[in-house]
């Protein structure tokens, strides 16, 4: 697509419900950020995938977030058991990687998903 | 620990007047550098980025930053202010070992009719 695409852009769930959230990226672009901005705070890097696999989750705040990209395009980042702290915009990112080929430093970020716990 | 700062919450300047918001950056080696700005309920656009070379970067929309290794800034500029680049502004650091963005807190422009 012409951009990255994230949906759905605003979602509110109950405490301790399971929500999915979900990340188109540019065609093509082989690696894949998640991040989350709470209010007045700049994005925290949550996980970042090179094709299919995590190449790094240390940003994953516990074991209720998980994240997928199982055919190395969408993503979905899962969170289990919601609380309210974990309300924030979740950014997606993407940019393309050629290997060893590291001239591209780009990064295209979509619109976010609102997620409100309540 | 890695880190990047902007000092200033808010920046206030008058339309037609230069304009400077502030990064400085902590991190071990030399990182790459870059500037996003967030209008609202719009995604972060990329704006520039230093990565080696001049260290006087040119971006986007007339903006450019000046990358400075002794004092670790990379300070975002432009000449002459526009009503319409009032938004959100994030400076953001890549170390060299890591393909993750590290951001700041964010300095909210206002530009002055």
């Amino acid at each position: 697509g012409a951009g990255v695409s994230q949906t759905p852009s605003n979602k509110v769930t109950e405490k301790g419900k399971y929500v999915e959230l979900r990340c188109d990226p540019i065609s093509g672009h082989t690696a894949l950020y998640w991040y989350r901005q709470s209010l007045g705070q700049g994005p925290e890097f949550l996980i970042y995938f090179q094709g299919t696999g995590a190449a790094d989750d240390s940003g994953l705040p516990n074991d209720r977030f998980f994240a997928v990209r199982p055919e190395g395009s969408v993503s979905t980042l899962k969170i289990q058991r919601t609380e309210r702290g974990d309300s924030a915009v979740y950014l997606c990112a993407s940019s393309f990687t050629g290997g060893t080929d590291r001239s591209n430093y780009g990064y295209t970020f979509g619109s976010g998903t609102r997620l409100t716990v309540v | 620990a890695q880190s990047v700062a902007q000092p200033e919450d808010q920046v206030n300047v008058a339309e037609g007047n230069p304009l400077t918001v502030k990064c400085t950056y902590s991190v071990s080696g030399n990182p790459y550098l870059f500037w996003y700005v967030q209008y609202p309920n719009r995604g972060l656009q990329f704006l520039l980025k230093y990565i080696t070379g001049d260290n006087l970067v040119k971006g986007s929309y007339g903006f450019e930053a000046e990358f400075n290794k002794s004092q670790t800034s990379f300070h975002l500029k432009k000449p002459s202010a526009l009503v319409s680049d009032s938004a959100l502004y994030f400076c953001a650091v890549r170390p060299h070992n890591t393909d993750k963005l590290i951001f700041g807190t964010g300095t909210r422009l206002q530009v002055f009719p």
